[in-house]
């Protein structure tokens, strides 16, 4: 599959669950980020990822543990989430240079009760 | 950091007539704008982007313009068409660097036929 990816498309999960999403390009890019996107806040930028390293915290949650074992992948850790965690949260990858495209997955639709 | 507001929040034109959207953005250094389309339960797609170094570019019938001095920038659409219903997110990067993207509030286009 081409592009950016991401599984699985849709998670329900209760709040003392533990579970964790993923996200993988298929675009030879070198940065990854994670975004939420709610009602709220459309487009608010959690993580960014440059050559595997953590390059930006966006003041989120412990709740939410992101992890890149290399430049293709990309996990975010769910645990002990609350409701107002539910919104649909997105992977994007770029080439770690200024001014460049990013790069959309198709997000996952996550939903705590 | 990076302050970007984008109005309106919704637009409503009928098919065949233009639409503008508009941004303003606060840090004076920033030389890249971005446009994304995302079309409903679709991922979000760059449609055109504009650097600081040009006031105006077009494809088709999609414009983008820009004005430094003012620190704001707008997006044309010509000849709507139904296709063109969407939700819109203009971006301008973060402060430290263009790899992190701040984005607008979005605006929901609707086009009536």
């Amino acid at each position: 599959e081409t592009g950016v990816t991401q599984t699985p498309r849709h998670l329900v999960m209760g709040m003392t669950n533990k579970k964790s999403l993923k996200c993988e390009q298929h675009l030879g890019h070198n940065a990854m980020y994670w975004y939420k996107q709610s009602a709220k806040k459309p487009l608010e930028l959690m993580f960014v990822y440059n050559f595997k390293e953590q390059t930006e915290n966006n003041s989120v949650p412990s709740r939410f543990s992101p992890e890149c074992p290399n430049s293709s992948h990309l996990f975010l850790h769910l645990h002990t989430l609350q409701p107002e965690d539910s919104a649909l949260y997105l992977c994007a990858s770029s080439q770690v240079l200024l001014n460049n495209e990013q790069f959309f997955g198709p997000g996952t639709r996550l939903t705590v009760l | 950091g990076e302050n970007v507001e984008q109005h309106p929040s919704t637009l409503s034109v009928q098919e065949g007539d233009s639409a503008v959207i508009k941004c303003t953005y606060s840090d004076s250094a920033s030389n890249y704008f971005p446009w994304y389309k995302q079309e409903l339960g679709k991922r979000p797609q760059l449609i055109i982007d504009i650097r600081s170094n040009v006031g105006e570019k077009k494809d088709q019938r999609i414009a983008v313009t820009l004005n430094k001095t003012a620190k704001h920038f707008s997006l044309h659409i010509t000849e709507t068409q139904p296709e063109d219903s969407a939700v819109y997110f203009c971006a301008a990067p973060g402060l430290q660097g263009a790899q992190k993207l701040v984005f607008g509030q979005g605006t929901r286009l609707t086009i009536n036929p």
